[in-house]
This record gives C-alpha cells, structure tokens and sequence, in this order.
C-alpha cells in the first residue's frame, strides 16, 4: 500500500526566504506526483506535475523535483511572499489493485511572515 | 476552457437528514469524476469515483452514495446523515483517456449537528 509523508507538517519563514518541502512515498514505482496548494476553505489547485521520467518541473517562483528511486519529491519556493501562504499537498500516482490510485500526503501549511 | 462546479459551498444539516451535493464540469466530455472527504487532520480520502454514466466505483464502506445521472454531472448523497458525516467536500475530475492534472472544485463544507 502506498503511503505519502509531508514533513513538516507546519513551516513558518519570514518573506524573502528561499524554502523547501518535503514529500516521500513508500512505493517508487509511480507514474506521476502532482503538487497542489489549497487556500483555507478551498478547493486545491494544481501547481506543478511531474512525470515518472522526469526529475524537475519549473513553473514561475516553483520548482519541483522528483527522485523516484529514493521515494522522494522536494518543492521548492523562491523569494517567498505572503500570498504563498497556504496549505501544500502532493499526491503520487500508481497502480494498485487493477487500477490506477491517487494517494496524497497530509500536506505542509506554510505561513510567510511579513 | 474547462470549469468545475460545485456547490452548497457550506452546509449544516441535522443528524438523520438527507444530504444532496452536486458538481458539474463545464468544457469537456466524458471526464473522469471523484468525490473525495478532507477531514481535519486525516488527509484526503477518496470516496467515489466514476469513468462513464451510470459507472460508480466505491473506495470505502460508508453512509454515502454517488450517482451520475449525466456525462458531466456527479451527485454525492445521503439517506441520513451521521455526526461522522461532517466534513469538506472535495469534487474533482481528470480527461477521460489519461491521467493528468487533477482539477478540483471550490468544496463544500458540510456540519452535521
């Protein structure tokens, strides 16, 4: 069975700062991980998804990266702001009992201090 | 471009009342349709899902039901609703011919009292 860690569970930095999140997962042999943000209250939206072959994906302030092999993905924030407040998820896909699975992690709520 | 709708955005509903949320995708067709619960400190759970009309797939035993009446329609409901009911809502949807990016719909808060 497929298990997603997110540690920590809550990181708080002042503006500015350069950070990283951190998303393992028990099973290496997925097909993609997504990264999403989730506002308090709302739906997620997705940020970044990376396939199996890939090792990064950029998109603007983010990157991230995918280490299949150690059971790894990091998301890195450049220049964190206030908006970038949020709660983190990712979510690997896999195949399991006959079909395709989507497990998430319990998420990083990241709090950027003014 | 394609759009989710969901709604009631809250809900506060007796124990033993009826439930009925909806979600509606706009933009697409024959998507792929979930319904996921996010309880306070458990994560997501994936509750049903759903590749065509009339095609429900259950993930865990529970008080909930799901139909889809129509191709880009999708109804999670309730006979009557438990205090372990409670919780946010999550619909979502995924093309139909592949697994790419999840997109998910605004939620619905739902308190049952």
């Amino acid at each position: 069975k497929q298990e997603v860690t997110q540690i920590p569970a809550a990181l708080s930095v002042p503006e500015g700062e350069n950070l990283v999140l951190n998303c393992s997962f028990t099973d290496s042999a997925i097909y993609n991980l997504q990264w999403f943000r989730q506002d308090p209250g709302k739906g997620l939206t997705s940020l970044l998804l990376i396939q199996s072959s890939q090792r990064e994906q950029t998109s603007g302030r983010l990157n991230a990266s995918l280490d299949k092999s150690s059971g790894r993905s990091t998301l890195y924030i450049a220049a964190s702001q206030p908006g970038d407040s949020a709660t983190y998820l990712c979510a690997v896909l896999y195949s399991g009992a006959g079909s395709y699975q989507l497990t998430f992690g319990k998420g990083t709520k990241l709090s950027v201090i003014p | 471009s394609q759009t989710i709708h969901q709604w009631p955005a809250t809900l506060v509903q007796p124990v033993g009342s009826p439930l009925s949320l909806e979600c509606t995708v706009e933009g697409t067709s024959n998507p792929n349709l979930y319904w996921y619960r996010q309880a306070a400190g458990r994560g997501l759970q994936l509750l049903f899902y759903s590749v065509g009309i009339g095609q429900i797939s259950s993930e865990v035993p529970q008080n909930l039901s799901a139909s889809r009446p129509q191709d880009r329609q999708f109804i999670l409901s309730s006979k009557k609703l438990l205090l372990s009911d409670s919780g946010f809502y999550l619909c979502a949807w995924t093309p139909g011919q592949g697994w790419e990016k999840l997109f998910f719909g605004s939620g619905t808060q739902l308190s049952v009292l």
